[in-house]
């Protein structure tokens, strides 16, 4: 499977706890997005990287979070000290980011987080 | 402030109807505009593509149309199966990088 995958599928902690989630795009692909989901709403724009470089970062993304994207490959997103509100589905998505180009976005199956 | 609303109500049709989904937006200048399909716990998958010099975009029994000076987005499947039954999110994108979601519409197609 060459897709977008995402690991851990589903992620139980209890609140203040830190966590980490992983991304791994489409191979040839430069961009990789993080989204938030909950139930009922559309994917949350949180931040997105070209290669390596982290371009934009939401407002919802507080301080808590960090993303990262060493060597321009998989990704992490790490939440410190979490709290209930962050209950979510994390998504990932690729896409090939050409410039001047329609973009289309390549989504992975989710993470589910659950912070009792 | 910048706003996108899909079909507030979920829609319920009946096996082999077009069923109809809305899109429409506010304070926003789209490059263009994408549609997913999204199942229950699972991430969304892109179907089609639309860009603000297009009318009208086609794929099997999907149909797109985009009307830049309404701001809105039709998108239509005909021949509808109870397979169809999902979420369907719109998407605006200005090129800027990141992409915009509508809550999407949750259709059912009854046998």
């Amino acid at each position: 499977d060459t897709g977008v995958s995402q690991n851990p599928r589903h992620k139980i902690t209890k609140r203040g706890q830190n966590v980490t989630f992983r991304c791994d795009p489409i191979s040839e692909h430069n961009r990789l997005y993080w989204y938030r989901q909950t139930l009922g709403q559309g994917p949350e724009f949180l931040t997105y990287f070209q290669n390596e470089a982290q371009l934009e970062k939401s407002r919802l993304l507080s301080d808590r979070f960090s993303a990262e994207r060493p060597k321009g490959s998989f990704s992490t997103l790490e939440i410190q000290r979490t709290e209930q509100g962050d209950s979510a589905m994390y998504l990932c998505a690729s896409s090939k980011g050409l410039a001047g180009s329609t973009d289309t976005q390549y989504f992975g199956p989710g993470t589910r987080l659950t912070v009792l | 402030s910048q706003k996108i609303e899909q079909n507030s109500e979920a829609l319920n049709i009946q096996e082999g109807k077009t069923a109809t989904l809305t899109c429409n937006y506010t304070n926003y200048s789209p490059a263009y505009l994408q549609w997913y399909r999204q199942d229950p716990g699972r991430g969304p998958v892109f179907l089609l593509l639309i860009r603000e010099n297009e009318k009208e975009k086609r794929k099997e029994r999907l149909k797109v149309t985009f009307d830049t000076t309404l701001k809105q987005s039709l998108f239509h499947i005909t021949a509808s199966q109870p397979a169809d039954s999902a979420t369907y999110l719109c998407a605006l994108d200005t090129n800027a990088g990141k992409s915009t979601f509508g809550d999407g519409t949750t259709l059912t197609v009854k046998p």
